[in-house]
């Protein structure tokens, strides 16, 4: 069955060091990945995205996630993490023109 | 048994004609989510309820109205459907730290 893990319910980290929210999947073929974040009352806003090339991919507030093929992970990282960057992140992978999400990992950055 | 569910998986439907999709969560969650996947697989929030009250009522059409009857089902009234309209809708609810997606309704207007 096609799915999405995020293995941690919440990472949490401090201001200045970087960050890693992992994520895996089980998808056949080649995925489109996505990471999706969720501020407090607010729904889910788009940080990026995966279809082909460069493994590396940069998104929005300054965000990138690792595509790794033969680990089937799609982990998302800062250089330096932001205490305003505390916040729910989800994965998710399209299968069948339809996103498959994880459930969620609470990112706390503090001061 | 499935946490979120929503019915139906597919709707096809002609230009103008009024559909409704059902959401029924059994997580015991206060808060629902409606989400629309565009063509570029990008989900947007459509609205949210907690407890049976609309908190989030982004920029949708008004043809699209939901509907809360209590806090374990959201359902999605559509009027007078347009092509645009086609899309595949998420239904969501959260509690915390965790959301919780169903599978979607990939609605087609012909």
């Amino acid at each position: 069955a096609q799915s999405v893990a995020q293995p941690e319910d919440q990472v949490n980290v401090a201001e200045g060091n970087p960050l890693t929210v992992k994520c895996t999947y089980s998808v056949s073929g080649n995925p489109y990945l996505f990471w999706y974040v969720q501020y407090p009352n607010r729904g889910l806003q788009f940080l990026l995205k995966y279809i082909t090339g460069d493994n590396l991919v940069k998104g929005s507030y300054g965000f990138e996630a690792e595509f790794n093929k033969s680990q089937t992970s799609f982990h998302l990282k800062k250089p330096s993490a932001l205490v305003s960057d505390s916040a729910l992140y989800f994965c998710a992978v399209e299968f069948t023109d339809k996103l498959i999400f994880g459930t969620g990992t609470r990112l706390q950055v503090f001061p | 048994d499935t946490a979120v569910s929503q019915t139906p998986k597919y709707l096809v439907t002609q230009m103008g004609n009024d559909k409704s999709i059902k959401c029924e969560q059994n997580l015991g969650h206060d808060t629902m989510y409606w989400y629309k996947q565009d063509s570029k697989k990008f989900l947007k929030i459509m609205f949210s309820y907690n407890n049976k009250e609309l908190i989030i009522n982004e920029t949708v059409p008004n043809r699209f109205s939901p509907k809360s009857p209590d806090k374990a089902h959201l359902n999605l009234h559509i009027n007078s459907l347009e092509l645009g309209d086609s899309a595949v809708y998420f239904c969501a609810s959260s509690a915390r730290e965790k959301l919780f997606f169903g599978s979607g309704t990939q609605l087609s207007v012909l």
